[in-house]
């Protein structure tokens, strides 16, 4: 069974720009969560997909947003980037949201600059 | 508020020896914590788990303990083996809130780095 895959891996961008980052959960999956992974703040979580629907955000400004496809698949879009918008961002697929059967893709790495 | 502490950045430890990571947390209302690894360039992957009514979770080389007064937990590594060098995040689950159709309600620490030496 193919795990969860992200794309790209790495990305660079301008301060003022915007990003897109794609997640593709495990087949079957239908939960989808994003974390959003710094040196200083650790990992922290940005929000949740669930059919189509999203169940809950952190504490991230709007500019954070994304969607969820049919398939289960997700997008994470990052708007008017700022330098502390640097980081990994993680992905993370489970069956129902039962969070302790979470299972993560490898992150993209955002750097702007 | 950080609701799950690490306070150990790092740790380093002989291979063969027994690895401690602690974890603290001030969330009394979490239900399950995790342990999870990671590895540089890679998503981190579960370890162990361990409900909150119990006191005591083992897998393998890997028990973690559960001292629900103190507020705090450990991840013990019995024996320690070079390919355990990774950085270990504990974290606390909220089921409540997830039931009531929010998020997993994972809280992540910031994570510990742990080294095994030859």
């Amino acid at each position: 069974k193919a795990g969860v895959t992200q794309t790209p891996r790495y990305l660079i961008k301008t301060r003022g720009q915007q990003v897109t980052l794609s997640c593709s959960p495990i087949s079957g999956h239908r939960s989808v969560s994003w974390y959003q992974q710094t040196p200083g703040q650790g990992l922290q979580f940005l929000f949740e997909y669930f059919s189509e629907t999203q169940r809950n955000k952190g504490n991230f400004p709007g500019r954070f947003s994304g969607r969820q496809f049919s398939n289960s698949r997700s997008e994470m879009n990052v708007s008017t980037l700022e330098l502390g918008d640097s980081a990994l961002y993680l992905c993370a697929s489970s069956l129902e949201g039962t969070a302790y059967e979470q299972y993560f893709g490898p992150g993209t790495r955002l750097t702007v600059t | 508020d950080q609701q799950v502490k690490q306070n150990s950045p790092s740790l380093s430890v002989q291979e063969g020896r027994i690895s401690i990571l602690n974890c603290d947390y001030t969330n009394s209302m979490f239900d399950y914590f995790l342990w999870y690894k990671k590895y540089p360039a890679e998503g981190p992957t579960f370890l162990i788990s361990i409900s909150s009514i119990k006191d005591k979770n083992e897998d393998g080389r890997f028990t973690v303990f559960l001292n629900k007064s103190a507020k705090h937990l450990s991840l013990h590594i019995v024996p320690s083996q070079p390919g355990d060098s990774a950085v270990y995040f504990c974290a606390g689950l909220e089921l409540c809130i997830q039931e009531q159709g929010g998020a997993d309600g994972l809280t992540f620490g910031k994570g510990t780095h742990l080294i095994i030496q030859p």
